[in-house]
């Protein structure tokens, strides 16, 4: 099956510097690419995704960027303000007409004010 | 618009007790799914649902059972909990699947504590 690898585990930046966030995946045949954020006692919400035919994407101070060729993709985040500090999941589906998201262990950012 | 709700959302349970987790989504969504997430481990999916009247397992589906009879709810059973169910439980729902060129996003819900003891 999928396996999902994110690193790193724990991230701080100082407000207003950028932060990336990176992981691999290992099913050639993922084709959707989701990224997560879960603030303290919250369900994970959707932040921004990418799909295979896609090599970026970019939602204001948030971008995606997929290497199909090495399965890796990355989150960055530009600008970082303080309310940007929570959980991270990056996610890849289990292949074409699948039904399931496997999900890295998350990365904790921590924006210092 | 509500969303994606869980009830309840704490829950302590000795071993060997039973209880049913309550997942209900208002988006008209085909699709359903129960995850688990521990520390350190991400979410793991349990079991997920393609439509009314269809369960399928997912990647730890071991000691929960589950039920679509509406296609609003989705139903996460522990016939006789155990100390390694303790986990926060989030139910999530889609509109379409990920090949499809359509919504394939998942929509989460704040998540359900449980502690077994």
């Amino acid at each position: 099956g999928e396996n999902v690898e994110q690193h790193p585990s724990t991230l701080s930046v100082q407000e207003g510097d950028s932060a990336v966030i990176k992981c691999t995946y290992s099913d050639s045949a993922s084709n959707y690419f989701p990224w997560y954020k879960q603030e303290l006692g919250k369900g994970p919400q959707l932040i921004i995704d990418i799909r295979s035919n896609v090599g970026e994407k970019k939602d204001q101070r948030i971008a995606v960027t997929l290497n199909k060729t090495a399965k890796h993709f990355s989150l960055h985040i530009t600008e970082t303000q303080p309310e940007d500090s929570a959980v991270y999941f990056c996610a890849a589906s289990s292949g074409a007409g699948s039904y399931q998201l496997t999900f890295g262990k998350g990365t904790k950012l921590s924006v210092i004010p | 618009n509500a969303g994606v709700t869980q009830t309840p959302k704490f829950r302590v349970l000795k071993t060997g007790q039973s209880m049913t987790l309550l997942c209900a989504q208002d988006m008209n969504h085909e699709y359903m799914y129960w995850y688990r997430q521990d520390p350190g481990m991400g979410l793991r999916l349990i079991h997920y649902s393609v439509g009314e009247g269809t369960t399928a397992k997912g990647e730890v589906p071991d000691g929960y059972n589950v039920s679509r009879l509406k296609k609003q709810n989705f139903l996460l059973g522990l016939e006789s909990a155990a100390p390694s169910q303790t986990s926060v439980y989030f139910c999530a729902s889609s509109y379409s699947i990920f090949g499809s060129p359509k919504r394939p996003e998942q929509y989460f819900g704040p998540g359900t504590r449980l502690t077994v003891t």
